[in-house]
């Protein structure tokens, strides 16, 4: 069973253009992680936020928890080609993740 | 610093073969994950090994899915008498530490087709 529910789905936005995603968890976590995969690179560690922190940024990644919602977002600034790749929130005990959203950025 | 890696990268068996798929997690990683991802889904968790002792394994869908570590640190994950709805994309990751408070870090893959 799937944690973590992504929306969209899936997500095509010009270079340069801001994207956000969306995430919903079912239960309890202690913190929620955001990971990218793309064929080129595998499953990658993008962000960690615990669940007493509200916001979190790191380089063009701004990443915002509601424990109240069991809701997370993550906003991708300047967007770049090479943020094409599917994105998932993944939380729990067993790091379990939602099906993703995928990420186009047309150059 | 090498990455997790895993072997092989494709496998190809035929329904009814026994397969094991290796991961060599990065040197020193105390935790040790093994995931299943469907085309088009997210991971699923599969099994947990913290050095040599596998903690969770709630996630093998059947008993003829069987994963080791016996010396805390390569690990085998091994299908028996493999079916048609075990082709995925298996995932090894390590962690440093303990979940669920440390990130993971992923190696490639191994893509099992089932004929």
């Amino acid at each position: 069973s799937q944690q973590g529910e992504e929306d969209p789905q899936a997500l095509s936005i010009q270079e340069g253009e801001n994207a956000t995603m969306n995430c919903s968890y079912k239960t309890s976590i202690n913190n929620l992680q955001w990971y990218r995969q793309n064929s080129g690179r595998g499953l990658v560690h993008l962000i960690l936020i615990r669940s007493n922190e509200r916001e979190k940024h790191s380089g063009r990644l701004r990443v915002t928890l509601d424990t109240s919602k069991k809701s997370s977002s993550l906003l991708i600034t300047a967007s770049r080609a090479a943020d094409t790749a599917s994105y998932f929130c993944a939380g729990g005990s067993r790091l379990t993740f939602g099906e993703g959203t995928q990420l186009t950025v047309n150059p | 610093g090498a990455g997790v890696s895993q072997s092989p990268r494709y496998k190809v068996a035929k329904r009814g073969q026994d397969v094991a798929l290796r991961c060599d997690p990065i040197s020193g990683h105390v935790s040790l994950f093994w995931y299943q991802q469907a085309l088009g889904q997210g991971p699923e968790f599969l099994t947990y090994f913290q050095n040599e002792a596998q903690l969770d394994k709630s996630g093998l869908p059947s008993d003829r899915f069987f994963a080791e570590r016996p010396e805390g640190s390569v690990s085998t994950l091994k299908i028996q008498r493999t079916q048609q709805e075990d082709s995925a994309v298996y995932l090894c990751a390590s962690s440093a530490l303990q979940v669920p408070l440390y990130e993971q870090y992923f190696g490639p893959g191994t893509r099992l087709t089932v004929t």
